[in-house]
Parts: structure tokens; sequence; C-alpha cells
């Protein structure tokens, strides 16, 4: 039962252009949500978060929306730029010191 | 300096041995994970320790046991490994779960042949 669901396992996108990654999930009481970026052979590094009181949430070129009614968040990147390659993994968190759960990643290409 | 630390990077073991996978965390945080990640890519919490005690243990065989000395160490040993072990095991620290979320370390690649 996948809680967190990333549907597209890869993503392909020209550099400069505009990168946006999709995540949706069941569980209502999810209320904290999180990006992670993971390289090859490394751990997965946090990379930008939203609380669900707030619709957006912005640092430097990344921007996480999230549509609450919907359970719906997106992850743009703009520009997008080669050393953005990478897996991006969705997560999520319920208020009461519950564990991330995260979705299957999207393996983003990004091309010069 | 690495934040969170794993050792080994990669572990090869026959069916059947015991092996440990150690973590340490050199950034104060209270509470540790460990999570598996299997052969479809899920990243699964396993269990997770706040100060020294155990509070989560998702379905886990009880060949899994976790253990902590002290807050800046969750050791794993895993008892009889099976094939289906074959994962990567990364361990994470986190001070506060809900502000910057967790720091991973670079994971740990067990196989069991």
């Amino acid at each position: 039962d996948q809680q967190v669901k990333q549907n597209s396992p890869s993503l392909s996108v020209q550099e400069g252009r505009i990168s946006i990654l999709n995540c949706d999930y069941t569980n209502s009481m999810f209320d904290y949500f999180l990006w992670y970026k993971k390289y090859p052979a490394e751990g997965p590094t946090f990379l930008i978060s939203i609380s669900s009181i707030k619709d957006k949430n912005e640092d430097g070129r990344f921007t996480v929306f999230l549509n609450k009614s919907a359970k719906h968040l997106s992850l743009h990147i703009v520009p997008s730029q080669p050393g953005d390659s990478a897996v991006y993994f969705c997560a999520a968190s319920a208020s009461g010191n519950t564990p991330l759960v995260f979705g299957k990643g999207t393996r983003l290409s990004v091309i010069a | 300096d690495t934040a969170v630390s794993q050792t080994p990077k990669y572990l090869v073991t026959q069916m059947g041995n015991d092996k440990s996978i150690k973590c340490e965390q050199n950034l104060g945080h209270d509470t540790m994970y460990w999570y598996k990640q299997d052969s479809k890519k899920f990243l699964k919490i396993m269990f997770s320790y706040n100060n020294k005690e155990l509070i989560i243990n998702e379905t886990v065989p009880n060949r899994f046991s976790p253990k902590s000395p002290d807050k800046a160490h969750l050791n794993l040993h895993i008892n009889s490994l099976e094939l289906g072990d074959s994962a990567v095991y990364f361990c994470a620290s986190s001070q506060e779960p809900l502000a910057g979320g967790y720091t991973f370390g670079s994971g740990t690649r067990l196989t069991v042949v």
C-alpha cells in the first residue's frame, strides 16, 4: 500500500528548461512534505520542504507546490542544470514523530 | 567530516551468516533511523530510536536487531541472512522530524549470496 506515489519513474529535460516532478499521497494525516535528491552510491540529501499550511515554498531554483485538496505536490526546478541529474524522492510525514514515508523516486536527466 | 557515517559501504556474505552494519552521527541529533531500499527502490522505515530508546519497529523479522549504545550510534545486526535481505540499508538522523528533514548516511549495499 503506497501512501506516497511518484508515478513517473524517469524524466528527461533539456538544460535551461523547467523540470516538473510530481508526487501524490493518500494519507490525509500527512502534514509535512519533503523532497530529497539522491546521487548514485550516496544517501538522499534534503532539498526542500513544505508544511500543509502553505501551498508554495521557494528556495532558489527550486519551488515546491502543494495542493491539499488533490493530495498532490510538485517540485519545479528552473532553470534545469546538468548537475540536477539525480533521483528525486518525495517524502511525507504526519505530526507526532512518525517517520518519513517515501515515494519510489523519479530519475531526472538534464541533457546539455 | 561526515555527518552520518555508515560502515561498511559494501557487504557481500553467504546465506546463514550473521553480520552487522554500524552507524554514527556527529550532529547531536536525538533520533536515528534505519531505512531499507529494496530492489524496487522503495525506501522503507525499519526502526526508529530516540535517545537510545526504540520508538518505532516496523514489520521487520526478528533476525534484525538494532542496538543503540548511545544517542550518536545506531547499529544494525542481522542474524541468519537470507537472499531477500539483499538491499541498500540507509541510516539517518534528525533533531526535529519536521524541520529540515533527515540527514542520511551514504548507505550500505548488502548482497547475500
